[in-house]
């Protein structure tokens, strides 16, 4: 079974730096989806970025990359230029492709609070 | 569009009393999910559904019910409520040929059971 580990359940940075939250994940699989979800204090679940396994360049969404490293099992979000608005819990998730037995669900790691100080 | 809903987004209930959650997408999604998110625990699936019609168990479906008779609309059915039970429930949706494989979350249930 697939397991999703994220090793930092709290973290704090100053606005405008840089912080890079951890998560690393188990599986046998070859492909597979990982993605960031940021979850401020509405509660709402907002998708922060995506990476296939089967690609090796590293996605990015504006202020937002990762740090793919497939034979390590590590997927960890950068976040440059650090933001108020940042201040949020971090959901770490994989899912399997859709083929076969998979349906693909998600599976979460328990998460890293975040807090960005002024 | 108004993507993924639910309701209520507050409830308080009395151990052993029954309610039932309610999802609904309008992005005629096929697949939908139920996930619970408990403090330091993270989001466990629930129960899933790939279509009207089609159910299966999450990660922690005891004391849970679903159904899909409808594409639009997932309820998620608590038959007699525990105080294990109360938690953040969120409804999720996701076209099965995304290219992109993005869940919809809705805005969650904040259930308390005393």
């Amino acid at each position: 079974a697939q397991t999703v580990t994220q090793s930092q359940p709290e973290m704090s940075v100053q606005e405008a730096e840089t912080v890079t939250l951890s998560c690393t994940y188990d599986t046998s699989e070859s492909n597979y989806y990982l993605f960031w979800y940021k979850q401020p204090p509405s509660r709402q679940m907002i998708l922060v970025i995506r990476q296939e396994a089967y690609k090796q360049q590293n996605a990015t969404e504006n202020r937002f990359s990762v740090n793919f490293q497939k034979a390590a099992k590590s997927f960890s979000l950068k976040i440059s230029d650090s933001q108020l608005g940042d201040t949020a819990m971090y959901f770490c998730a994989f899912m399997k492709p859709i083929s076969g037995g998979s349906q693909g669900n998600l599976i979460f790691g328990k998460g890293t609070k975040l807090s960005v100080k002024p | 569009n108004a993507g993924v809903t639910q309701t209520p987004k507050f409830q308080v209930l009395k151990t052993g009393q029954s309610m039932t959650l309610q999802c609904a997408q309008d992005m005629n999604h096929e697949y939908m999910s139920w996930y619970r998110q408990d403090p330091g625990m993270g989001l466990r699936l629930i129960h899933y559904s790939v279509g009207a019609g089609i159910t299966d168990q999450g990660e922690v479906p005891n004391g849970y019910n679903v159904s899909r008779s409808t594409t639009e609309d997932f309820p998620l059915r608590l038959l007699s409520a525990a105080p294990s039970q109360t938690s953040v429930y969120f409804c999720a949706s996701r076209s099965r040929d995304s290219a992109y494989n993005e869940q919809f979350f809705g805005p969650g249930t904040r259930l308390t059971v005393l």
